[in-house]
């Protein structure tokens, strides 16, 4: 399976600020999505991110409090925007080749103060 | 939305013993995936489901997609301490989808 990094791993932000997570693959995938994990909960997901065109969000989520980047077959970014505790969570990033297999990478533990 | 009822929702075992969890939904997968998550680390997947009625092996660990596409078991046999962690069903409807996840089964393993 690709190998998934995120950065940063963890973050302590203030409210009303903006962090931008990034997700790198070593090799080219079809398909990247962005989940949230709150404390203590299961994940749940807010987008797909794209190539080429604008990410596909889940209900509850849109684009002007999360939008996405996918440049490439091995990159994308999330950023949380003018965050407030309620985004305090585990952001994680998972990948396909194109099965139905996804594989996730370390997440970023953000914290909003 | 498609919602995943996993339980038991935690356990307490003796090292040795086996070990089962299931998921149900209200919905039709045409996929169930089964993951283990560390704490300070992002899910691993352990096995993948593709077909009703299907059932598969990985080591310790069976699990079996149910026939009706709406249920999925994974089962431990002979449970070591590294066994201990949150483990997660999850569904997808096809390979384009984002996963659909289970609330998790908390293990824990008494020496």
């Amino acid at each position: 399976s690709a190998v998934i990094s995120q950065k940063p791993s963890r973050d302590i932000c203030q409210r009303g600020t903006s962090l931008t997570i990034q997700c790198q693959v070593d090799s080219q995938v079809t398909m990247m999505f962005w989940y949230r994990q709150q404390p203590g909960q299961s994940l749940t997901l807010i987008a797909t991110a794209n190539q080429g065109s604008e990410a596909t969000y889940e209900s509850g989520f849109v684009i002007d409090k999360f939008p996405i980047s996918r440049p490439n077959l091995t990159f994308s970014t999330l950023t949380v925007s003018n965050m407030s505790p309620e985004d305090s969570s585990i952001y994680l990033c998972s990948v396909s080749g194109g099965s139905y297999e996804q594989y996730f990478g370390p997440g970023t533990r953000l914290t909003v103060t | 939305g498609q919602q995943l009822n996993q339980s038991p929702q935690s356990m307490f075992i003796q090292e040795g013993e086996d070990v089962s969890m299931n998921c149900t939904s209200s919905s039709i997968f045409n996929t169930w995936l089964w993951y283990k998550q560390d704490p300070g680390e992002g899910p691993v997947l352990l096995i993948a489901l593709y077909k009703a009625g299907e059932l598969t092996s990985n080591g310790r660990l069976t699990a079996q997609f149910g026939i009706t596409r709406k249920d999925s078991f994974l089962n431990i046999s002979a449970s070591i301490p590294s066994d201990v962690g949150i483990y997660f069903c999850a569904g997808s409807g096809g390979g384009a989808d984002g996963l659909t996840f289970g609330k998790g089964t908390h293990l824990i393993i008494q020496p």
